[in-house]
């Protein structure tokens, strides 16, 4: 069935470092991809998403790139802050598909040290 | 837009007691998901609903557990009786399924606490 990886963590960076997170899917069609986001004790954000092959999605520094060649969609980030400290979630949507049920890794924690 | 309402935040009962946590989803919104999230198993899709009607309960854990959507704005999720092993946050989002938009919107969570 479809699935989402994502990298164990945590991921302990320090302030203005650059940050990958590693995330692959399989899918048996052409999923839609997103990355969420969770401040502690607060509940899951959509942070950006792609719909479709070679689609960057990007928001607040935040980048991920759906590679269908290589079934991934790694969010990066160039300079990380305090602030940046979450759980971070890969999930992906079946496009097309009859249901509307995403699929979600198992998160990876960021933690960021000033 | 007020965003997914869950009530109450946080709930502490005794073991074999009922719980009740309620949801309103964001108006407009045709989808609406139950989830439970705890350290050892991660973030898991209890249930969810389309047009107030239940899709697939396939992760809803046992028996005890039961969820109804009587409306469009209203959603409950309830437990009885409850088990320490229910204590988790539990999560309720909602979507519009709009073309290729299938962004979910999750409310801030239900902690739940059975001792």
């Amino acid at each position: 069935g479809d699935s989402v990886t994502q990298m164990e963590g945590p991921v302990t960076l320090s302030e203005e470092a650059f940050l990958t997170i590693n995330c692959t899917y399989t899918a048996t069609g052409y999923p839609s991809l997103f990355w969420y986001v969770q401040y502690p004790g607060e509940g899951l954000q959509l942070l950006l998403k792609a719909t479709k092959a070679d689609d960057k999605g990007s928001n607040k520094g935040f980048e991920a790139t759906y590679r269908k060649e290589t079934t991934s969609f790694h969010l990066e980030k160039g300079s990380v802050q305090v602030s940046d400290s979450a759980v971070y979630f890969c999930a992906l949507i079946f496009y097309g598909g009859a249901t509307n049920k995403l699929i979600f890794g198992t998160g990876t924690l960021l933690a960021v040290q000033p | 837009d007020a965003g997914v309402i869950q009530s109450p935040r946080h709930e502490v009962t005794e073991m074999g007691q009922e719980v009740t946590l309620r949801c309103k989803p964001i108006s407009g919104h045709d989808y609406l998901f139950w989830y439970r999230q705890t350290m050892m198993r991660g973030l898991e899709l209890l249930i969810y609903f389309n047009n107030n009607v239940p899709i697939d309960d396939s992760g809803m854990p046992e028996d005890r557990f039961s969820a109804k959507m009587p409306n469009a704005s209203f959603s409950t999720l309830k437990i009885q009786p409850s088990e320490p092993r229910d204590s988790a946050v539990y999560f309720c989002a909602s979507s519009l399924r709009r073309g290729s938009s299938y962004e979910q919107y999750f409310g801030p969570g239900t902690r739940l606490t059975v001792t």
